[in-house]
């Protein structure tokens, strides 16, 4: 198993730019998790999937962000436009039903808005 | 609300000697308790993880913990800690009623050699 792919695993862009994340979640599972961590919050869960239908978004923190997750091997975390306190590492995590909360997380994006 | 505490932000200890990194959830219930580690620049890694049954769980490199219901505490610990140990360790817990997890804010280990 490949385990949860994101990428890219770095990305810098200038203020004002479009970013997305992409994330692969591990084959089969059918919870999908974005979080965010910065050394000043800690890691924040910003929206969660479940069969491809965001449940929970009470984390994103503005009307900048979106994700959306059109199919069950794939999502995205959109930025638009960005800003330097965005600057973060963004995490994907995926879980199954009946493995309880277990989540495998992804590598990250290290993003840097300029 | 489902909480997770973990008191120690920074601990340090010297290869070879024992460890034990503390965490105290509040919840109900019994919880669903997981540790994960975070090496620099890399994602969770889930150590162990604890749903029902025996109190004393066993994960990955060498490390346990034990659920103590009496003390809404899931500590975990290693007998011997190699200087690989060097990461963050974050506890975490999920419940029946919820799908999220809820992490605590992490406790960095340092060993000195």
């Amino acid at each position: 198993d490949a385990g949860v792919i994101q990428s890219p695993r770095h990305e810098v862009t200038e203020m004002g730019q479009e970013v997305t994340l992409r994330c692969k979640p591990i084959s089969g599972h059918d919870y999908l998790f974005w979080y965010r961590q910065t050394m000043m919050r800690g890691l924040e869960l910003l929206i969660y999937f479940n069969n491809n239908v965001p449940i929970d978004d009470s984390g994103m923190p503005e009307d900048r962000f979106s994700a959306k997750m059109p199919n069950a091997s794939f999502s995205t975390l959109k930025i638009q436009p960005s800003e330097p306190r965005d600057s973060a590492v963004y995490f994907c995590a995926s879980s199954s039903w009946d493995r309880g909360h277990e989540q495998y997380f992804g590598p990250g994006t290290r993003l840097t808005v300029t | 609300a489902q909480s997770v505490t973990q008191p120690d932000i920074h601990i340090t200890v010297s290869e070879g000697a024992s460890l034990e990194l503390r965490c105290n959830y509040s919840y109900g219930a019994t919880p669903y308790l997981f540790w994960y580690v975070q090496s620099p620049g890399q994602g969770l890694q889930l150590l162990l993880k604890y749903f029902s049954g025996d109190t004393l769980v066993q994960g990955i490199k060498g490390f346990e913990a034990e659920f103590k219901r009496s003390q809404s505490s899931f500590n975990l610990r290693k007998p011997s800690v190699h200087w690989s140990d060097a990461a963050e360790y974050f506890c975490a817990v999920g419940a029946g009623n919820t799908d999220k997890l809820i992490f605590g804010t992490g406790t960095r280990l340092q060993v000195f050699p």
